[in-house]
């Protein structure tokens, strides 16, 4: 099992640009989960998902959106990215029963310039 | 919402030294969880805990869920250079609904050989 993978792993964007990353995990949880890492700010919540076909914000959901796809796979979309927004992006999944222990991915590292 | 305060933020010590690091909340909390971090990846689980007074070993790492419910507290002995890393508490407060974790800034941690 690959666990959670994430792409892109880095990506370099203008202001106003958009793009997606997406997250796929393959131990067939039901919750996902879309987290900011900002030094010395430790890992911030954007959006989750306790199941498929539900989204519900976080702790910083403003200028992001989410989709969640299918079981597997949950989208994070900047619209009109700003260098406020660069920062590493992890997602991570966690079982119904066992909703507190988290698998993370890999990372994507953005950079808005 | 809860926040987290870790400590300390950072920590250089000698190969074969303990260390001690420690999680407060301003709210109880009814999980405790703590991650290790390794350079360019995504957090990765080490213990949780999910019992007031719980005292929970993997290793040469020891964790315990404070009696008060707004702390916790990880412990490493006899260090290694492996070690190095950032450490994460995490927690699920009481009154929160869902899987939702709140994390803390990390503390930074070097071995020295």
């Amino acid at each position: 099992n690959a666990g959670v993978t994430q792409t892109p792993k880095f990506q370099v964007l203008k202001t106003g640009q958009s793009m997606t990353l997406q997250c796929a995990q393959d131990m067939n949880h039901n919750s996902m989960y879309w987290y900011r890492q900002d030094p010395g700010m430790g890992l911030r919540l954007i959006y989750y998902s306790a199941s498929e076909g539900t989204t519900d914000k976080g702790e910083v959901p403003n200028g992001y959106n989410v989709s969640r796809l299918n079981k597997r796979e949950f989208s994070l979309r900047l619209e009109s990215a700003a260098p406020s927004q660069t920062s590493v992006y992890f997602c991570a999944s966690s079982r119904d029963r066992d909703y507190a222990t988290q698998y993370f991915g890999p990372g994507t590292r953005l950079l808005v310039l | 919402g809860q926040q987290l305060n870790q400590s300390p933020q950072s920590m250089f010590i000698q190969e074969g030294e303990d260390v001690s690091m420690n999680c407060t909340s301003s709210s109880i909390f009814n999980t405790w969880l703590w991650y290790k971090q390794d350079p360019g990846e995504g957090p990765v689980l080490l213990i949780a805990l999910y019992k007031a007074g719980e005292l929970t070993s993997n290793g040469r790492l020891t964790a315990q869920f404070g009696i008060t419910r707004k702390d916790s507290f990880l412990n490493i002995s006899a260090s290694i250079p492996s070690d190095v890393g950032i450490y994460f508490c995490a927690g699920r407060a009481q009154e929160t609904s869902g899987s939702r974790l709140t994390f803390g800034e990390g503390t930074q941690l070097t071995v020295n050989p």
